[in-house]
């Protein structure tokens, strides 16, 4: 169990410029999160894939946001033309599990957005 | 907005006191996961409780699940040091797809 690895660490960009964040989760899981988390706030839920599905996208996300995981194992959450609000924590988790129920969420260290 | 709110927001207690915090839906939650982050670290699962009233221990701590799977409780006995972080109850919405995590309680311990 290697853990779920996500890149960069740290992003510093201008507003406007787009920005792209990878994740690769536990090896065997097939589930997997993108969350947002502010100073203060609990991970706020973003979207979810089931393999190569993205079955939810939250309705706070505007068109901006997108994120792939085209072949079932490593996902991407790109952010187009970037504003002040979206500097944040980027956590994604995976889990195992199909079907019905939840399991335990393992999350990666996170990757941490700055909008100049 | 968040689904699932969380009190107290923060608890700062003396190294030895017991420390609960309070989880509330307003929603049935199919199942409850609690989990823990120290600062500057990412959440860590604690434990999942599925059952109406159920209730499950690990050394120190106890958690319990509503009647009604609308709340849940975490508290811990004699609490440590080790224990500082934020606590968060999480739960899914709807179907097993969404989930929602609590404002989360901020715990200091003093020594």
């Amino acid at each position: 169990d290697t853990g779920v690895s996500q890149d960069p660490r740290h992003k510093i960009t201008k507003r406007g410029q787009n920005v792209t964040f990878r994740c690769d989760p536990i090896s065997e899981h097939n589930r997997l999160y993108w969350y947002r988390q502010t100073l203060g706030q609990g991970p706020e839920f973003l979207t979810y894939f089931q393999n190569e599905a993205q079955l939810e996208k939250s309705r706070l996300l505007s068109d901006r946001f997108s994120a792939e995981r085209p072949k079932g194992s490593f996902s991407t959450l790109e952010i187009q033309r970037t504003e002040q609000g979206d500097s944040a924590m980027y956590l994604c988790a995976s889990s195992r599990g199909t079907g019905e129920g939840n399991q335990p969420q393992h999350f990666g260290d996170g990757t941490r957005l700055s909008i100049l | 907005g968040q689904q699932v709110m969380q009190i107290p927001q923060y608890q700062h207690v003396q190294e030895g006191e017991d420390f609960t915090t309070y989880c509330n839906s307003s929603t049935t939650l199919s199942n409850i996961q609690w989990y823990k982050q120290r600062p500057g670290g990412h959440p860590v699962f604690l434990i999942q409780l599925v059952k109406s009233g159920e209730v499950k221990k690990q050394k120190r701590l106890t958690f319990q699940f509503g009647e009604a799977k609308k709340n849940s409780s975490l508290h811990i006995t004699a609490t440590q040091t080790t224990d500082v972080g934020t606590y968060f109850c999480a739960g899914p919405k709807q179907n097993f797809n969404k989930f929602y995590f609590g404002s989360g309680t901020k715990l200091n311990v003093k020594p």
